[in-house]
């Protein structure tokens, strides 16, 4: 099993809808969990960091259940310029610097 | 403020080339990473850098890939005889305080081995 899976997509959906994207991780040490958003041929950027008790910024929310090892991505209200990969992230093998990043899942939100 | 910088931006080497890839880190960052993405992978830890502590090479794929930070900040990744598999985006991050402060990413710099 691989270390952080995502569903790669493509995910095409129109502007105004709602997504999920989901991820699991194998290594139960994990403790720190983060969704990065990387565009087309850029650097990947923070998006948000995934709290036990689950997080919400703006349009956003975050989910983790530990038991499952299982990451979620809300987006709603979906706008063109969320069109982008969204990568799951895992702090490897309860690491407390290095960072274990899944492939990505690409969205592209139509008009 | 000015963020992470590489150079170059674009590398086309022949095979058995030697490669530098360089690194500036965000001023007052003390922890620096490198991490390679092959087309359609996900990013692969190579190596990272805190303070004056011995860097973690274990990311590293082969002894032909060496790193250095010097003076703390500017970081270099060296790629000795390269090979077609080398061929990827080489990202380079860095942190505030290391540990899982957040990482801002450089650019990278899009190595093709002919």
């Amino acid at each position: 099993r691989k270390e952080v899976e995502q569903d790669p997509g493509p995910f095409n959906v129109p502007e105004g809808a709602t997504v999920a994207f989901n991820c699991t991780y194998s290594n139960s040490a994990s403790q720190s969990f983060f969704w990065y958003r990387q565009d087309c041929r850029k650097e990947p950027k923070l998006l948000m960091s995934v709290y036990s008790s689950g997080n919400e910024d703006g349009r956003f929310t975050a989910q983790l259940n530990r038991a499952s090892q299982y990451i979620s991505l809300l987006i709603r209200d979906s706008k063109l310029s969320d069109s982008a990969t969204y990568l799951c992230v895992v702090n490897h093998g309860g690491s407390n610097y290095k960072l274990t990043f899944g492939k990505g899942t690409l969205l592209t939100v139509n008009p | 403020g000015a963020g992470v910088s590489q150079s170059p931006s674009n590398k086309v080497t022949e095979k058995g080339k030697d490669v530098e890839l360089r690194c500036d880190p965000i001023s007052g960052h003390t922890a620096l990473y490198w991490y390679r993405q092959s087309l359609g992978q996900g990013l692969e830890f190579l190596i990272y850098f805190q303070g004056n502590s011995a860097p973690d090479k274990s990311g590293l794929p082969s002894d032909r890939f060496s790193a250095e930070r010097t003076g703390g900040s500017v970081s270099t990744l060296t790629i000795q005889r390269t090979q077609q598999e080398d061929s990827a985006v080489y990202l380079c991050a860095s942190s505030l305080a290391g540990g899982l402060d957040t990482q801002y990413f450089g650019p990278g710099t899009r190595l093709t081995v002919l």
